[in-house]
């Protein structure tokens, strides 16, 4: 059973709009959040991440806002850059255990 | 730092066959990670080190997978006998805790069972 899951295997947005994509989870004991981002070819990098105590982080043009009454978390990309195309993975831990990630989403940013 | 190397970043091999994968993480990180990812399942976890020592290793799928670290620098992952479902991305990845700080990801190894 997944605990972290991505329902959008995919995602397309022109450049300069915003890029959302979603996370669930089931878990509502996890405690920290984390978006990595996937290059073909390459391994995942890290993007950002936040604490289960807040509700919005933001670094620079990504921002990822989490709402724990609906085990939901979102990460927002604005404005959209063609560099920005990759997979993302959204990723979960437990009192700093091990993460659990989701499926991945593709975004592929349209010049 | 170079960075978590593996090796080798392709590896094609019959059903049957044994395979194994290599991985030296970034100097100074006590946790080292094992991940698979395919198109069903995405990333997956497979098991984890701490200080060398195996710390969870249920995401390890049959006993035809092992892994061991040796010492502080160097992994390996092992399938015997590999079978067409395993083929797949599998990664190593480093940290210096086991989940608040990021892993740092090697580029991985894409393996292809035939």
């Amino acid at each position: 059973d997944q605990q972290v899951k991505q329902n959008s295997p995919s995602l397309s947005v022109q450049e300069g709009r915003i890029s959302i994509l979603n996370c669930d989870y089931t878990n509502s004991m996890f405690d920290y959040f984390l978006w990595y981002k996937k290059y073909p070819a390459e391994g995942p990098t890290f993007l950002i991440s936040i604490s289960s105590i807040k509700d919005k982080n933001e670094d620079g043009r990504f921002t990822v806002f989490l709402n724990k009454s609906a085990k939901h978390l979102s990460l927002h990309i604005v404005p959209s850059q063609p560099g920005d195309s990759a997979v993302y993975f959204c990723a979960a831990t437990l009192a700093g255990n091990m993460l659990t990630f989701g499926g991945g989403t593709r975004l592929m940013v349209k010049p | 730092d170079a960075g978590v190397i593996q090796s080798p970043r392709h590896e094609v091999t019959e059903m049957g066959q044994e395979v194994t994968l290599r991985c030296k993480p970034i100097s100074g990180h006590d946790y080292l990670f094992w991940y698979r990812q395919t198109m069903m399942r995405g990333l997956e976890l497979l098991i984890y080190f701490n200080n060398n020592v195996p710390i969870d290793d249920s995401g390890m799928p049959e006993d035809r997978f092992s892994a061991k670290m040796p010492n502080a620098s160097f992994s390996t992952l092992k399938i015997q006998p590999s079978e067409p479902r395993d083929s797949a991305v599998y990664f190593c990845a480093s940290s210096e805790t086991s989940g608040l700080n990021e892993q740092f990801f090697g580029p991985g190894t894409r393996l292809t069972v035939l």
